[in-house]
């Protein structure tokens, strides 16, 4: 399979806890992209990379949220002491050109 | 403000209906234009993209979108649907770079 990688594909977590979700892009992708979709609404932005170097942060990406992607290709995307508010579907997406192809995305629970 | 909206929540078609969806932009620049699909239970797929020529845009499946710029919208047709049209569609629009705004998508239900 060539396409977005993403894993877990579910995350129930406790309020509080820590979360660390990843994202494996199509190899040749320069650009990669995590947006928040939360029930009722399309995906939000949330950062971007294009190879290792973290150039966009929407401001819905708090303190507590954290991405890297240390070598240019995978993607890590930390949550830190959870809120429900957190509770979300997070779809990253990765791109050579203007085209982004998604992942299946992580279903975020905090409980 | 960068903004998408899509002018209706939820439709519900019977089949070989008509399907017209609306959706306008305010983006200032230029502007590449989408319309993604979700299938119930599968991630986002393209339907179809505007970034420049003819503003008639054909997609996959059937869809098509006019690119009406004096109306800065950019509505998603398609002639006769199918059951297997049931989907959420979301309107997107990006300005060439690395930022893509989504609207809050249209749930299509389509009657068999």
């Amino acid at each position: 399979d060539t396409g977005v990688s993403q894993n877990p594909r579910h995350k129930i977590t406790k309020r509080g806890q820590n979360v660390t979700f990843r994202c494996d892009p199509i190899s040749e992708h320069n650009r990669l992209y995590w947006y928040r979709q939360t029930l009722g609404q399309g995906p939000e932005f949330l950062t971007y990379f294009q190879n290792e170097a973290q150039l966009e942060k929407s401001r819905l990406l708090s303190d507590r949220f954290s991405a890297e992607r240390p070598k240019g290709s995978f993607s890590t995307l930390e949550i830190q002491r959870t809120e429900q508010g957190d509770s979300a579907m997070y779809l990253c997406a990765s791109s050579l050109g203007t085209r982004n192809t998604f992942g299946s995305g992580t279903r975020l629970t905090v409980v | 403000a960068q903004s998408v909206s899509q002018h209706n929540h939820h439709v519900i078609l019977s089949e070989a209906a008509s399907l017209e969806l609306g959706c306008n932009y305010s983006y200032g620049g230029t502007v590449n234009l989408f319309w993604y699909v979700q299938y119930p239970g599968q991630h986002l797929q393209l339907l179809l993209k505007y970034f420049s020529g003819d503003p008639l845009v054909k997609g996959i499946k059937g869809f098509e979108a006019e690119f009406i710029k004096s109306k800065f919208s950019f509505n998603l047709r398609k002639p006769s649907v199918q059951w297997s049209d049931t989907a959420e569609y979301f309107c997107a629009v990006g300005n060439g770079g690395f930022k893509t705004i989504f609207g809050a998508g249209t749930r299509l239900f389509v009657k068999a």
